[in-house]
């Protein structure tokens, strides 16, 4: 079945880029998504990519797409204490409407 | 600012109690889904809806039940509350955008069952 895997913890001084991995199971996957969740909050949609592409640039966000390996990135750049958080990736589950999270990487950007 | 609107955001009840978690989202969408967070940080999807009068279950089994009778109000019932029941719920909707089908997350509501 579909699986996404991510490792759970990255820690980095402010001002560093930050980068979580991602790997996916589904192939036929269409949109792969990155969203993160602050404390107490539901998770908040910061940016998706189409899987015909290889990457996605958005302000301080870039996304790699590496679907030969099923393997994702978000790279956060200058990273600041406000990045602090759990970062979801996920793909869509092919001819559904149904997401396969993966577990989660909590970050934690140190002053 | 939140258009999709969980009630209550914290609740703590005794074992045996009948409790219903509120989903309001102000958008318009069809799809709705519920999805149980454990401490671990992992979602579970364990209910879905395309539509009014639509509801599926999700890949986690759920003791709990759902209803879809008006396109903007999907709540979440637990007949008899269990201690294994204590977890965060996070409803969430979703839309097309630029062709991507895109999730929209309430706060939650953190369930503690006594």
């Amino acid at each position: 079945g579909e699986d996404v895997e991510q490792s759970l913890f990255l820690s980095v001084r402010e001002g560093d880029s930050s980068v979580i991995n991602c790997t996916y199971t589904d192939s036929s996957s269409t949109y792969l998504y990155w969203y993160k969740q602050e404390p107490g909050a539901g998770l908040q949609l910061l940016t998706y990519i189409f899987s015909n592409m290889d990457m996605k640039q958005d302000q301080r966000l870039t996304v790699l797409l590496n679907k030969k390996d099923k393997h994702l990135s978000l790279r956060i750049a200058d990273t600041q204490t406000g990045d602090s958080a759990i970062y979801f990736c996920a793909e869509r589950a092919s001819g559904t409407y149904k997401y396969i999270f993966g577990t989660g990487t909590r970050l934690k950007v140190l002053a | 600012e939140a258009d999709i609107y969980q009630t209550p955001r914290y609740l703590v009840i005794g074992t045996g109690k009948k409790i219903t978690l509120e989903c309001s989202q102000t958008m318009g969408h069809d799809k709705m889904y519920w999805y149980q967070q454990d401490p671990g940080m992992e979602l579970h999807l364990i209910h879905y809806s395309y539509g009014v009068n639509s509801t599926e279950k999700g890949d986690l089994s759920s003791e709990s039940t759902v209803s879809r009778i008006r396109t903007e109000h999907f709540p979440l019932t637990l007949e008899s509350a269990r201690p294994s029941h204590t977890s965060q719920y996070l409803c969430a909707s979703s839309e097309v955008v630029s062709g991507a089908n895109v999730l929209t997350f309430g706060a939650g509501s953190r369930l503690t069952v006594l």
